[in-house]
């Protein structure tokens, strides 16, 4: 199972671009990113998810280096809404092993 | 709205009670799953139910006790709890665990339960 770690909190104001980045350094040939999202008091919520390059998606972009080690969750001009925990997972397509949730980043935006 | 409905949204009860939460998903998925979540802690993993099947239990005390009597329904049975069980419960489904596809194998999570235990 691939071990991610991201930083436990970051804060941005409203308007401005955020970038989370996510290190797994043991991600495997098999293995997917995926990026949930979760507000106060809620489940989380399935972001976006990648394998290799860029994925873009209408509510972020998911940037991934060609060594695939590491990858960054950006999320254009954030609003206070954007405020909540985002966590990245890193398991093949079956799920078998993508149901293990880290410690997530705090994200809280300043208005 | 994810499609996966928890009942109650809340409860509160007392170390001797006897209690189940409930977890319904109106998505034709096959797999469901239970979540713990503590204050300022990640989400711990509990069970997870493939086609009724319990494929997981992720070394869960035995008074917690699950059950998924159809691939639509999944109960969480509580018994003589303490209060470190305090937490949120979490449901989620998804269209199956060991399913490869086009498709990953997102997570649809329920609002869950606030459980409080005296």
């Amino acid at each position: 199972l691939a071990k991610t770690t991201q930083p436990i909190s970051m804060d941005s104001y409203e308007g401005q671009e955020v970038n989370i980045t996510c290190s797994h350094n043991n991600i495997a040939t098999n293995d997917y990113i995926t990026w949930y999202q979760q507000f106060p008091s809620q489940g989380p919520r399935f972001i976006i998810q990648g394998y290799k390059t860029k994925v873009t998606n209408e509510v972020a972009s998911l940037f991934i280096p060609a060594d695939r080690k590491s990858s960054t969750l950006s999320l254009p001009r954030v609003s206070l809404s954007d405020t909540a925990v985002y966590y990245c997972l890193v398991g093949d397509r079956t799920g078998a092993n993508n149901l293990f949730f880290g410690t997530g980043t705090r994200l809280t935006v300043i208005p | 709205e994810t499609g996966v409905t928890q009942t109650p949204r809340h409860l509160v009860m007392g170390m001797t009670n006897k209690k189940s939460l409930k977890c319904e998903q109106h998505l034709g998925h096959n797999a469901m799953y239970w979540y713990k979540q503590s204050a300022k802690k990640p989400l711990e993993l509990m069970f997870v139910y493939n086609f009724k099947e319990q494929t997981e239990n992720n070394s869960v005390p035995s008074r917690f006790s699950p059950e998924c009597p159809n691939s639509s329904h999944l109960f969480l049975h509580l018994h003589t709890l303490q209060p470190e069980d305090s937490a949120l419960y979490l449901c989620a489904s998804s269209q199956g665990v060991g399913t490869s596809g086009s498709s990953y194998n997102e997570q649809f999570f329920g609002p869950g339960t606030r459980l409080t235990v005296l």
